[in-house]
């Protein structure tokens, strides 16, 4: 079975700081992907960053880099200079399989809160 | 990038009534939809999966008699809530992928109040 691991249910983090989001998760599909989605308060789910499993390099997206460890099997978020504007919550989602109809499933979420 | 729109965002109904929510693909042809419901303060529960001109494929605990999917086209799924009771009060939100797409795409949800 798959299951996606969010052991940090809060956490603050002053303005321009660097804050790490930890993600584990389990698998026995050799084939999988792992994101990080945002969820502000409006509650839309916002797609920030994408790692494949066979990928050699970690995934980057502006501000956003996925620290992927395969072996330990880790999937951690980096959001470089923080801004008030990232306070929201953040899922880590993991999908399995090759079929573009395999389906998601979220960790717990981290709410995250950026002081001025 | 691709869109996903819910109509409608918001909604509220008196219980026994029922209530369809559409999801729709923007710019591109969506082969799978999938519908999740959130509680407040929780994560996000996979209802089912559809996959356009097939029956849905509920989840666990999910009944099928109850939230009704439609995927009656590439850019088109409903999701119908029957009979509802103030317990289906939730933040409901579909995510479409396509064939060219690499991830799924969310809309924004519509939240469902039933008095």
């Amino acid at each position: 079975a798959q299951k996606i691991t969010q052991t940090q249910p809060g956490m603050f983090v002053q303005e321009k700081e660097a804050v790490t989001l930890d993600c584990t998760y389990d698998t026995s599909d050799p084939s999988y992907g792992l994101f990080w989605y945002k969820q502000p308060s409006s509650g839309e789910m916002i797609f920030l960053i994408y790692q494949g499993s066979y990928d050699q390099q970690n995934a980057t997206e502006g501000r956003y880099s996925l620290n992927f460890q395969k072996a330990r099997k880790s999937a951690n978020l980096v959001i470089s200079a923080s801004q008030l504007g990232d306070s929201a919550m953040y899922f880590c989602a993991m999908r399995g399989g090759y079929s573009s109809a395999s389906k998601i499933i979220f960790g717990s979420g981290t709410r995250l809160s950026i002081r001025p | 990038g691709a869109v996903v729109s819910q109509h409608p965002s918001w909604v509220i109904c008196k219980s026994g009534t029922s209530v369809k929510i559409e999801c729709r693909s923007l710019d591109f042809q969506a082969t799978t939809m999938f519908w999740y419901r959130q509680f407040p303060k929780q994560s996000l529960m996979l209802m089912a999966t559809s996959n356009e001109g097939s029956k849905a494929t509920y989840e666990q605990g999910v009944e099928k008699d109850k939230f009704l999917i439609n995927h009656a086209s590439l850019t088109l799924s409903t999701l119908t809530v029957t009979s509802a009771h103030p317990e289906d009060s939730s933040f409901y939100i579909c995510s479409a992928e396509g064939a060219v797409t690499d991830t799924q795409y969310f809309g924004p949800g519509t939240r469902l109040t039933v008095l």
